[in-house]
């Protein structure tokens, strides 16, 4: 079984900084993650696949990068509206495939 | 663009069954595309139910096989989820939603909490 550990659980970032986020994996997953943003009381929303894929209607800003076990999700220029969890998820051994527990990003 | 709608009792009582329907607009559910999914969330934790395709082939993941059993009617555009002998852990948001078939879920419904409580 995959296991996804997303660092930190929280991040408390200033507006217009930059935030990363960390999601590691127990064993590869090759490029075969995915990131949601999910705000409070909606569904997830995916935002990024096949490790750095943006998905439609999000910006440039938001960017992800890693292959095998490391990756990293990177907001730079943090505005109020990415306030949010974001989640990773592997495809990899799918299915099914496995989410971590999110990091809750807050403005400083 | 598609729209998915979960409906169904948002309380069942322990040992009995839970059922929800998934309708979808903007979209048939008839295509080789893509697969459609159940997701179920308790506070952070997310879980992947299982999948159905338009042909009937289905997927549950197995720490829920035995339980489960997701159906899908093409003439009404829906797919459906039962839960059998539920417990209060099978307390949860439950989600439908639209798998891209490489794992990764690009629709979501916006979901329905379903508490198990006698």
């Amino acid at each position: 079984e995959i296991l996804l550990t997303q660092s930190p659980a929280t991040l408390f970032v200033s507006p217009g900084e930059r935030a990363t986020l960390s999601c590691r994996a127990n064993q590869t997953v090759y490029s075969d993650l995915a990131w949601y943003q999910q705000k409070p009381g909606q569904p997830p929303r995916l935002l990024i696949y096949d490790g750095s894929t943006r998905a439609a209607g999000f910006p440039a800003r938001f960017s992800g990068r890693g292959f095998g076990t490391e990756f990293t999700l990177t907001i730079t220029n943090l505005q109020s509206e990415d306030c949010a969890v974001y989640y990773c998820q592997q495809f990899s051994q799918w299915p099914p495939g496995s989410f971590g527990l999110g990091t809750r990003v807050e403005i400083k | 663009q598609v729209h998915l709608q979960e409906s169904g009792p948002g309380l069942v009582k322990p040992s009995q069954t839970l059922s929800l329907t998934c309708s979808v607009s903007g979209a048939s559910i008839k295509t080789s595309e893509f697969f459609w999914s159940w997701v179920r969330q308790s506070g952070r934790d997310l879980e992947w139910i299982g999948y159905i395709f338009y042909t009937g082939i289905t997927y549950y993941n197995p720490s829920l096989r035995g339980r489960i059993s997701v159906s899908i009617d093409t003439s009404k555009n829906q797919f459906s989820l039962q839960l059998r002998s539920v417990t209060a852990a099978d307390t949860a948001v439950y989600y439908c939603a639209r798998d891209s078939r490489r794992g990764w879920v690009d629709s979501w419904g916006q979901g329905s909490l379903v508490t198990v409580s006698s």
